[in-house]
């Protein structure tokens, strides 16, 4: 089971507005950062520090975390954004690690 | 630019173990910990551990524990994962990373995640 939890997929039209979510136990005062990953390929950063974008990463991927959920929104979705995305924290407890969520398959209907 | 260059496929027996290794380039080698993460066919990603290449120091995900071995040639910008006991269920694409973190303006450590990975590793553990 994972410490953070990912709905398995999410389906959005494009132009449209895809949430991705991240559950976790006090998630809030952790940071999250959040990666892409296109078949085939090693995943991309998209968003570190909770809410901040690395160079090259469009305006329209933003981050949010609050109390127990941290959100990766996509606006404008675009047929390229198709992927896996997985969010990611420092889990510090007796087996104290990164932990990664189980990953969220968005599709662009 | 950053990069991170993995060495090839690996086809590996039961029981026996794997070396990978990950070049690193364009940036100082020894200044960013490099993370070792792996991921099953259709599976997600799982961390295994990171190892800071300045000190050699390492850290192990518990599951991994007396089984991998991470280790560095600072000489050569190379980091390398090694993984015994090799089992089928060990069969995946193993990816190195570095972890990016900088000091912001109040002097406090800030961890910006893995933002360069290298292209991945396949490793097939089969009879």
């Amino acid at each position: 089971s994972h410490v953070l939890t990912q709905p398995p997929s999410v389906s959005v039209a494009p132009g449209k507005t895809a949430r991705i979510t991240c559950a976790g136990n006090n998630i809030g005062i952790k940071s999250v950062h959040w990666y892409q990953q296109k078949p085939g390929q090693a995943p991309v950063l998209v968003i570190y520090y909770d809410s901040d974008r690395p160079s090259g990463i469009p305006e329209r991927f933003s981050g949010s975390n609050s109390v127990t959920t941290a959100t990766l929104t996509i606006s404008r979705v675009e047929a390229g954004d198709e992927a896996d995305y997985y969010c990611q924290v420092w889990h510090s407890s007796s087996d104290h690690g990164w932990v990664f969520g189980g990953g969220t398959k968005l599709t662009v209907l | 630019q950053v990069q991170l260059v993995q060495s090839g496929a690996e086809v590996k027996r039961p029981g026996a173990s794997v070396k990978v290794s990950c070049k690193a380039s364009g940036y100082t080698f020894t200044s960013y910990d490099i993370n070792w993460v792996r991921q099953g066919t259709g599976q997600g990603l799982e961390w295994m551990g990171w190892m800071n290449p300045n000190s050699g120091n390492t850290g192990y995900a518990q599951k991994f524990q007396g089984r991998v071995t991470m280790t560095r040639d600072t000489s050569i910008s190379t980091a390398y994962m090694e993984l015994s006991s090799l089992r089928p269920d060990d069969t995946a694409v193993y990816y190195c990373a570095r972890a990016f973190y900088y000091y912001d303006s109040n002097g406090y450590y800030i961890s910006a995640g893995f933002d360069s990975w290298g292209q991945g590793t396949l490793v097939t553990v089969s009879s």
